[in-house]
């Protein structure tokens, strides 16, 4: 199992420029979410989803839109990138219990 | 709003020495605490805890959930390189979605 996957690793974009950032999991969980890590602010929830077609509001959603066509796959768009988008993204799935298994997360710069 | 407060919020200790990190919650309809070690990518799971007062181990690791308190510890005995990394605890409350509520981390550094 390669567990949870993301791509790409790293993106430096312009401010203003859009892009989409992929995660895949094999694990057949249910749950998915996307998180932004900033220092000294550990993990913040942006979206999640509970299921195929199904997406939802977290923590700090403004500037990003999800979408979840498939039940190993959920994706992360950014519309418009800010500088204030500079982060590491993280995507994590679960299944039943609370224990989330996270991907090895994609560095974005916007310049 | 749920809030998860981690302290210290950074440690540098040497080889050998003994860690205590600290992690107090307010999480709504609470059900779990848990911990992940952070070192350069993904955080990786360690504990989960539902159950005041037990203590769960695992080798030099161990943590303990005071759920009247509303805290818990995570302690790391004879400290080892290998230990650098960050740790993040997190709240589990009852939504729908099982949201965890994160710390900010305690950056740990240990010194040969």
């Amino acid at each position: 199992n390669a567990g949870v996957t993301q791509t790409p690793k790293f993106r430096v974009l312009k401010t203003g420029q859009s892009m989409t950032l992929l995660c895949a999991q094999d694990m057949n969980h249910e749950y998915m979410y996307w998180y932004r890590q900033d220092p000294g602010m550990g993990l913040r929830l942006i979206h999640y989803s509970v299921g195929e077609g199904t997406t939802a509001k977290g923590e700090v959603p403004d500037g990003y839109n999800v979408s979840r066509l498939k039940k190993q796959n959920f994706l992360l768009g950014l519309e418009s990138a800010a500088p204030s988008q500079t982060s590491v993204y993280f995507c994590a799935s679960r299944d039943i219990l609370y224990e989330q298994y996270f991907g090895p997360g994609t560095r974005l710069t916007v310049t | 709003e749920d809030k998860v407060v981690q302290s210290p919020l950074s440690l540098v200790v040497h080889e050998g020495d003994t860690v205590t990190l600290n992690c107090s919650y307010e999480v709504t309809n609470f059900r779990s605490l848990l911990w992940y070690k952070q070192e350069k990518k993904a955080p990786t799971f360690l504990f989960m805890l539902t159950s005041s007062g037990i203590e769960k181990k695992s080798g030099r690791l161990s943590s303990i959930l005071d759920k009247k308190e509303l805290f818990s510890i995570l302690n790391i005995t004879a400290t080892q390189t290998g230990d650098s990394a960050i740790y993040l605890c997190a709240g589990a409350g009852g939504t729908s979605y099982g949201k965890l509520t994160f710390g900010q981390g305690t950056i740990l550094t240990v010194h040969p």
